[in-house]
């Protein structure tokens, strides 16, 4: 149980498009995603929390409006890169909470890795 | 604040011995602590947690790890290593009190198993 999937696993796209990436959790209901942008050889950084039903909580240096993200159901969460740029390139991961599992548990999805041309 | 120290970025040893990766925190309470592998290309994977219940913890392909309060450490060892075991290994906080339920991530350690 607590599988979390992630889609696309990789895309490529031009500079200035806008891409989207979406978090399912498939076999539980959650009230909390989190979104997470790892660079090469480097840790996960927090971006924004993710509440069903709530605008997303954003961390410190992240921009709301270029990285917007929507958690319209229980199931579902998305991150969408808006005017994407070289830089916004790197790997993002999405986790989501158990609301029985306790401890502050996150289960993670497999990743997504973002070319921006 | 929560954070997380992950001593040495890259550690490597032999097929058949012991592995240590080395987690330090520091919390104004006391935290959960979690340790996460991540093969390449891939999503974390839960390896074990502390929870304020015992402080020698068992985690799955043979990992554990212990609470110290003194040390403020949480190091991750098996006795023998496998090559399977080569990936990137991640030391998380969390603080149990709430703080958005968010976990905080240490810089992480590569671990390479040679024959």
């Amino acid at each position: 149980g607590a599988v979390v999937s992630q889609h696309p696993s990789w895309v490529i796209c031009k500079s200035g498009t806008s891409v989207k990436i979406e978090c399912r959790s498939l076999d539980f209901q959650a009230t909390t995603m989190f979104w997470y942008r790892q660079f090469p050889k480097q840790s996960l950084m927090l971006m924004a929390t993710s509440n069903e039903g709530s605008k997303a909580t954003y961390e410190q240096g992240v921009e709301k409006d270029k990285f917007l993200i929507n958690h319209a159901s229980l199931t579902l969460s998305t991150l969408t890169v808006t005017s994407a740029h070289p830089e916004d390139s790197s790997f993002y991961i999405c986790s989501a909470r158990h609301p029985w599992t306790p401890y502050n548990e996150q289960f993670f999805g497999p990743g997504t890795r973002l070319t921006v041309l | 604040a929560q954070s997380v120290t992950q001593l040495g970025s890259h550690v490597s040893v032999s097929e058949g011995a012991l592995v240590l990766l080395r987690c330090n925190y520091s919390s104004s309470v006391p935290p959960y602590l979690f340790w996460y592998v991540q093969y390449p290309n891939q999503g974390l994977q839960l390896l074990l947690k502390y929870t304020s219940a015992a402080t020698l913890v068992k985690g799955i392909n043979g990992f554990e790890a212990e609470f110290k309060k003194s040390e403020t450490s949480f190091h991750l060892t098996k006795p023998s290593a496998h090559m399977s075991d080569a990936a990137e290994y991640f030391c998380a906080v969390s603080d149990p009190t709430g703080g958005g339920n968010k976990l905080t991530f240490g810089t992480g350690t590569q671990l390479k198993v040679e024959l």
